[in-house]
């Protein structure tokens, strides 16, 4: 089946600095990324649309210059939290879409555990 | 605005059917995913469904009535291994956004 990978899968930051996590879509072109959040015992929450050649759209309440998400590619999305705080550490977890042959899936990536001293 | 309701939590036996309910209410419904997810991980697609009826795929079962705002997971010869959370997540609007509840957490006992 279709893979997303996502890199780096741990990561720990002293608070201030930035925090760049890729996404890519293995075997599949995805024109469509999404990335979400979760926090412990709590669901999936959509945190933007990652469009690829396009500015991404943001979930309301989720700060796009805090928040960077650039789609370069059909196979490659990033988010960059900028000027991480310790209420920024979560699990981050993106998604691409395949609308290939099979029909519509969304795949999720493995995720990124984010810890900001 | 969008509702997703589930059963919080859920206990079956191994080897055991168990089928897991969801009701929604979306605007721009496109279709409704299924996706299982074990602690500490991220989310598995089992099933996405756009028209009405049950579609059967190995083990699991996903149901769908758009009419009623419906869908239902079925599991069947339940394994130790299927004790996670299973999530049911409508497809919806314009940008296709799929959207998640807090799932239900399934506990195989043997």
């Amino acid at each position: 089946g279709a893979v997303v990978s996502q890199h780096p899968s741990r990561v720990i930051c002293k608070s201030g600095t930035s925090v760049k996590i890729e996404c890519r879509s293995l075997d599949f072109q995805a024109t469509t990324m999404f990335w979400y959040r979760q926090f412990p015992k709590k669901s999936l929450m959509l945190m933007a649309t990652s469009n690829e050649g396009s500015k991404a759209t943001y979930e309301q309440g989720v700060e796009k210059d805090k928040f960077l998400i650039n789609h370069a590619s059909l196979t490659l999305s990033t988010l960059t939290v900028t000027s991480a705080h310790p209420e920024d550490s979560s699990f981050y977890i993106c998604s691409a879409r395949d609308r290939g042959l099979g029909g519509e899936t969304q795949y999720f990536g493995p995720g990124t555990r984010l810890l900001v001293l | 605005g969008q509702n997703i309701d589930q059963p919080t939590e859920m206990t079956a036996t191994e080897g055991a059917i168990v089928q897991i309910n969801c009701t929604y209410q979306t605007s721009g419904f496109n279709g409704l995913f299924w996706y299982q997810q074990h602690a500490g991980e991220a989310p598995t697609f089992l099933s996405y469904n756009v028209l009405d009826g049950l579609e059967e795929k190995g083990r699991f079962s996903s149901f769908l009535s758009r009419s009623k705002g419906y869908s239902y997971l079925l599991l069947k010869e339940l394994q130790m291994k299927d004790s996670a959370s299973y999530l049911c997540a409508p497809l919806t609007g314009g940008y296709q956004k799929v959207t998640f509840g807090t799932g239900t957490k399934l506990q195989v006992i043997p």
